[in-house]
């Protein structure tokens, strides 16, 4: 089993759509969750944080459920600029080990006019 | 503020040649470093981390092999390149006093192997 996966999709969806990513994660231990947005042939940026509460940037929401071991990104009021590459990304470090991780590999998200 | 730097851009290589990419960061110190490869049609692999100079920890046998000379500076190597370390190669810093802090990442390598 991978450590991240997620639905590569593509997910094509009209202007003003609702549209949600999910992503699964393997190791429970895992500490800390992120979602990257990748433009195509451009290196990933830092969409958000994810907490164990949830949390909400402007028209993004993420989820986590530890107890399913799963994340969760939903964009409200889709916009052609959304579209890009959304990378679930998992900390697999333990302790000391800050450096572990891993990125799923992305889901495909196109916005029509 | 930070910056990192990545080079070089772009690269076409036969294969059995060596290789070398350099990341430096600038603005930081003792950042965690990270060199990661996204082959054409996958995710992202991570392939080394770094912690500190010389504590290097690799995620994947294989011919490549990183250095970090200087605190700031992380160079992924091979002797010999094959056809399957062709991709997308990226560096990227995180702070260290952050457990899985946010990544920041280079523009990319995009290694073609001939």
């Amino acid at each position: 089993r991978k450590e991240v996966e997620q639905d590569p999709g593509p997910f094509n969806v009209p202007e003003g759509a609702t549209v949600a990513f999910n992503c699964t994660y393997s190791n429970s231990a895992s500490q800390s969750f992120f979602w990257y947005r990748q433009d195509c042939r451009k290196e990933p940026k830092l969409l958000m944080s994810v907490y164990s509460s949830g949390n909400e940037d402007g028209r993004f929401t993420a989820q986590l459920n530890r107890a399913s071991q799963y994340i969760s990104l939903l964009i409200r009021d889709s916009k052609l600029s959304d579209s890009a590459t959304y990378l679930c990304v998992v900390n697999m470090g333990r302790g000391s080990t800050l450096g572990r991780l891993y990125f799923g590999r992305g889901t495909q998200l196109t916005v029509w006019p | 503020s930070q910056t990192i730097h990545q080079w070089p851009a772009t690269l076409v290589q036969p294969v059995g040649s060596p290789l070398s990419l350099e990341c430096t960061v600038e603005g930081t110190s003792n950042p965690n470093l990270y060199w990661y490869r996204q082959a054409a049609g996958r995710g992202l692999q991570l392939l080394f981390y770094s912690i500190g100079i010389d504590q290097i920890s690799s995620e994947v046998p294989q011919n490549l092999s990183a250095s970090r000379p200087q605190d700031r500076q992380f160079i992924l190597s091979s002797k010999k390149l094959l056809l399957s370390d062709s991709g997308f190669y990226l560096c990227a810093w995180s702070l260290p006093q952050v457990p899985g802090g946010t990544l920041h990442f280079g523009n990319g390598t995009r290694l073609t192997v001939t």
